[in-house]
């Protein structure tokens, strides 16, 4: 069984506060780390695949990294805003036909 | 919209009864996944499609579920003598698997079936 632990399990921040959670992930076969961005009553949305060690992707103000030797990847939101409010999941791919995700880090952002 | 849908997006039972749930996935994707959540959990796997082809079954599933995706589009998930312990958030996801590496797949989900069992 494969174990994806995420940190915070949640979180509260101030508009404009940047912000960051941890996904960690087994560090042998190693394959793909997704992340994914997850509004409440909407689909859950795909942010970032990543596959090399070192690797680090931006979109608008989240970015990611991934360090695949010590198995994490930390998920980056700058200027929070109250619209970022949502639960942040983190997939790990090994090599089979699916993604085994953690629990996820719920995030709140006050005006 | 050519996202995932899934319909319907709230089911509530009493116990014993079967539910059936259907996913649409994006028209070009041909490998469909279903996901359960529970909660404080995260989403986990119950079955993979590629096309009409059933090619993975977790062991969550028990024989009390059945998926089908009977000409490699939509699929449904049913599940039978519905008890407590199956209320949960329902996903289905799909993507376009070219060349059998599902490495840098983008799952794409839909809105989930959210299943009350009273």
């Amino acid at each position: 069984i494969l174990n994806v632990e995420q940190s915070p399990q949640s979180l509260h921040v101030q508009e404009g506060d940047s912000t960051n959670f941890t996904c960690s992930f087994p560090s042998s076969n190693f394959y793909a780390l997704h992340w994914y961005r997850w509004e409440t009553a909407k689909s859950p949305e795909a942010l970032f695949v990543m596959t090399l060690n070192g690797d680090e992707k931006k979109k608008g103000r989240i970015s990611a990294t991934l360090n695949t030797k010590e198995g994490y990847s930390y998920l980056y939101i700058k200027g929070s805003q109250p619209e970022d409010s949502a639960t942040y999941l983190c997939a790990f791919y090994s090599g089979y036909s699916t993604l085994t995700f953690g629990k996820g880090t719920m995030l709140l952002v006050s005006p | 919209d050519t996202g995932v849908s899934q319909d319907p997006r709230h089911k509530i039972t009493k116990r014993g009864q079967n539910v059936t749930f259907r996913c649409d996935p994006i028209s070009e994707h041909n490998r469909l996944y279903w996901y359960r959540q529970t909660l404080g959990q995260g989403p986990e796997f119950l079955t993979y499609f590629q096309n009409e082809a059933q090619l993975e079954k977790s062991r969550l599933l028990s024989d009390r579920f059945s998926a089908e995706r009977p000409k490699g589009s939509f699929s449904t998930l049913e599940i039978q003598r519905t008890e407590q312990g199956d209320s949960a958030m329902y996903l289905c996801a799909s993507s376009f698997g070219g060349g059998g590496s599902l490495i840098q797949e983008t799952q794409y989900f839909g809105p989930g079936t959210r299943l009350l069992v009273l």
